[in-house]
């Protein structure tokens, strides 16, 4: 299996601009999260979804942002307008509920997100 | 007050030493936890999941201890390959099974010779 997988694996773009970034989970795994990490905050939960559906969505930080999951095999984070303070590394990472307490998230390499 | 607490470090330690992090956590609804490993530009990656009874996996000894909400991992032996940020991590079950994990900010860990 090819793992999480992330693009683009490194964005700069110019304040103001739309970004979107992409996600590709491992194939048959219900959930899909979306983080972000930074020195100062380390990581933070954005939203999650399962099945495709957003469950929780109390971590984007205002509606510059939104999530989508078209299907169980593609999910883009969106921002838009981006503002410097949106640089970041966004981590998409999948797991597979079926009914255990305990499941392991698997992560993607991450997007480095610069915005200048 | 984060969800999740624990010393940054640097713990800069000789190989061979033991090494022991903490963590405390404010959510009693807390149900699960774990310690992920994350190296420098990489991604997190699940090091071992945490026990009430506590748990070993060769060097790495996780315990926890619900009602001081505190969780601990313990490195034996340790090696260079070592060196990485440890996070401690909590999460409640979701409903159909699965974690939604909260993330501590993690301890940095060097491995010297």
């Amino acid at each position: 299996d090819a793992g999480v997988i992330q693009s683009p694996r490194h964005e700069v773009t110019e304040m103001g601009q739309e970004v979107t970034l992409r996600c590709k989970p491992i194939s048959g795994h219900d959930y899909l999260f979306w983080y972000r990490q930074t020195m100062m905050r380390g990581l933070e939960l954005l939203i999650y979804f399962n099945n495709n559906v957003p469950i929780d969505d109390s971590g984007m930080p205002e509606d510059r942002f939104s999530a989508k999951m078209p299907n169980a095999s593609f999910s883009t984070l969106k921002i838009q307008p981006s503002e410097p303070r949106d640089s970041a590394v966004y981590f998409c990472a999948s797991s597979s509920g079926q009914g255990k307490s305990r499941t392991e998230a698997f992560f993607g390499q991450g997007t480095r997100l610069t915005v200048v | 007050r984060k969800e999740v607490e624990q010393d940054p470090g640097p713990f800069n330690v000789p190989e061979g030493a033991t090494v022991a992090f903490n963590c405390t956590y404010s959510n009693s609804a807390s149900q699960s936890f774990f310690w992920y490993r994350q190296d420098c530009r990489k991604e997190p990656k699940l090091l071992m999941s945490v026990y009430s009874s506590g748990n070993e996996d060769g060097r790495f000894t996780a315990q926890l201890n619900r009602a001081s909400q505190y969780i601990s991992l313990l490195i034996r032996d340790s090696k260079l390959s070592d060196s990485a940020t440890y996070l401690c991590v909590v999460s409640p079950i979701l409903t159909g099974g699965g974690n939604k994990l909260t993330f501590g900010t993690g301890t940095q860990l060097k491995v010297e010779l």
